[in-house]
């Protein structure tokens, strides 16, 4: 019940295309999902977050989408840059703790 | 601003060996996570501390324990040092426990041999 399930392993994506990762998830205590992106040899970056209250948040070219009663939530990153070439992993934690369940992450490659 | 810092960078242990690795948090920040990220996997909760005490601890077993000191940096102490101790070890920083908005650290590769 403590698990985030993430799909795809990896993605494939063209320039200007749309990435689209999704997760979902058991406990319903979660109440705070955010996204984080990794690159080779980095620690996890903060994306964006969402808190269960809404159903989408968007910053510039990344969106989260939450559907509370599916219990799944994904990200959308709009007009895909090589630059976004990373691995992106999905998480999930209670309430008034720092205790963060990560997915097991997705490759993303946008090729030019 | 220096982001949270960590060191070594890498490190090669053989089984059975100890080992502590070393956290500064972000500044302005107080309490510290630490996490283990396998390859190719997602960060596992190792354990949080504030105030100097763990607050927090995941499924991992008493060879991994930690401190936090008065300037709230932190160590992450592994005993009897397993092959299958070989990860990335992340520190995570944070404003009060609880805050759920961590930044991390580089991390600190450790391979056992």
């Amino acid at each position: 019940q403590q698990q985030v399930k993430q799909s795809p392993q990896s993605l494939i994506v063209q320039k200007g295309g749309i990435s689209i990762i999704n997760c979902a998830y058991e406990n319903t205590a979660f109440d705070y999902f955010p996204w984080y992106q990794q690159f080779p040899g980095k620690g996890p970056a903060l994306l964006i977050a969402i808190r269960p209250d809404v159903s989408e948040k968007k910053e510039g070219r990344f969106t989260i989408s939450f559907n509370k009663s599916a219990k799944q939530f994904s990200l959308h990153i709009m007009d895909s840059q090589p630059g976004d070439s990373a691995t992106y992993f999905c998480a999930a934690s209670i309430a008034n703790t720092d205790k963060l369940i990560f997915g097991t992450g997705t490759r993303l490659q946008v090729f030019p | 601003d220096a982001g949270v810092t960590q060191s070594p960078t890498h490190l090669i242990k053989t089984r059975g060996q100890q080992v502590t690795l070393r956290c500064s948090p972000k500044s302005g920040h107080d309490t510290v996570s630490w996490y283990q990220q396998a390859l190719g996997q997602g960060p596992q909760f190792i354990f949080q501390y504030y105030e100097e005490e763990e607050r927090q601890r995941g499924n991992f077993p008493d060879r991994f324990s930690g401190h936090q000191f008065p300037n709230y940096s932190s160590e992450l102490n592994v005993n009897a040092l397993l092959l299958g101790d070989s990860a990335l070890y992340l520190c995570a920083s944070s404003f009060g426990a609880g805050a759920n908005v961590l930044t991390f650290g580089a991390g600190s590769r450790l391979t056992v041999l």
